[in-house]
């Protein structure tokens, strides 16, 4: 079993909709939870990034953390076809390393 | 101001032999990572420095070796490549240690055939 687990998609969603991207995992021992984003032909981007359980919102993006559950999601409002690529989530414990452990990503197409 | 930059952007190799990846993270960062995402996969952990040590190593074999430079660049050797060492190849630098300020590069595409 995968440490992250993510649904490889692909979703195409019409533009102006909600899209729900979701990861769960299997490590108790995470705590920082991101979301990247990642266009063709590029390196990952910082969306979000979020500490422990809770919510976070930045603009039309909120990240949502259940450690409980081990489940965190990122939900994108108003979507655009701007906002079509591939989202990655990543997590990490914090230990000495600090390396990130990565989902499958999900490839999303907002179509105009 | 620079972003992190990795060169070269693409590369083809032939089985058995070895490659040398390079990266030069934003100024004043002082952690480099290295990252492998084959083609419909997440990125997965190579090695980590920062100072010029190497504080963490992911699951990958020997033939991998990483270095950090004085000026905190940082090279990735990859030694008798395998068909299944092809991917992209990302460097990702900190100004800490801190998992959450990794700024990724573009990443070298490597293709082994």
């Amino acid at each position: 079993q995968k440490e992250v687990e993510q649904d490889p998609g692909p979703l195409s969603v019409p533009e102006g909709a909600i899209v729900s991207l979701n990861c769960t995992y299997s490590n108790s021992a995470f705590q920082y939870f991101m979301w990247y984003r990642q266009y063709s032909r590029k390196g990952p981007e910082l969306l979000m990034y979020t500490y422990s359980s809770g919510n976070k919102e930045d603009g039309r993006f909120t990240a949502q953390v259940d450690k409980s559950s081990k489940y965190i999601s990122l939900f994108i409002r108003d979507s655009q076809p701007s906002d079509s690529a591939t989202y990655l989530c990543a997590m990490s414990d914090g230990g000495g390393a600090n390396n990130l452990f990565f989902g499958t990503g999900t490839r999303l197409t907002v179509i105009p | 101001d620079a972003g992190v930059t990795q060169s070269p952007t693409h590369l083809i190799k032939t089985r058995g032999q070895h490659v040398t990846l390079r990266c030069s993270p934003i100024s004043g960062h002082k952690s480099v990572s290295w990252y492998q995402q084959v083609l419909g996969q997440g990125p997965q952990f190579i090695f980590q420095y920062y100072e010029k040590e190497e504080r963490g190593r992911g699951n990958f074999p020997d033939r991998f070796s990483a270095r950090q430079f004085p000026n905190y660049s940082s090279e990735l050797n990859v030694n008798a490549l395998l068909l299944g060492d092809s991917a992209l190849y990302l460097c990702a630098s900190s100004h800490l240690l801190g998992a959450y300020g990794y700024t990724f590069g573009s990443g070298t595409r490597l293709t082994v055939v």
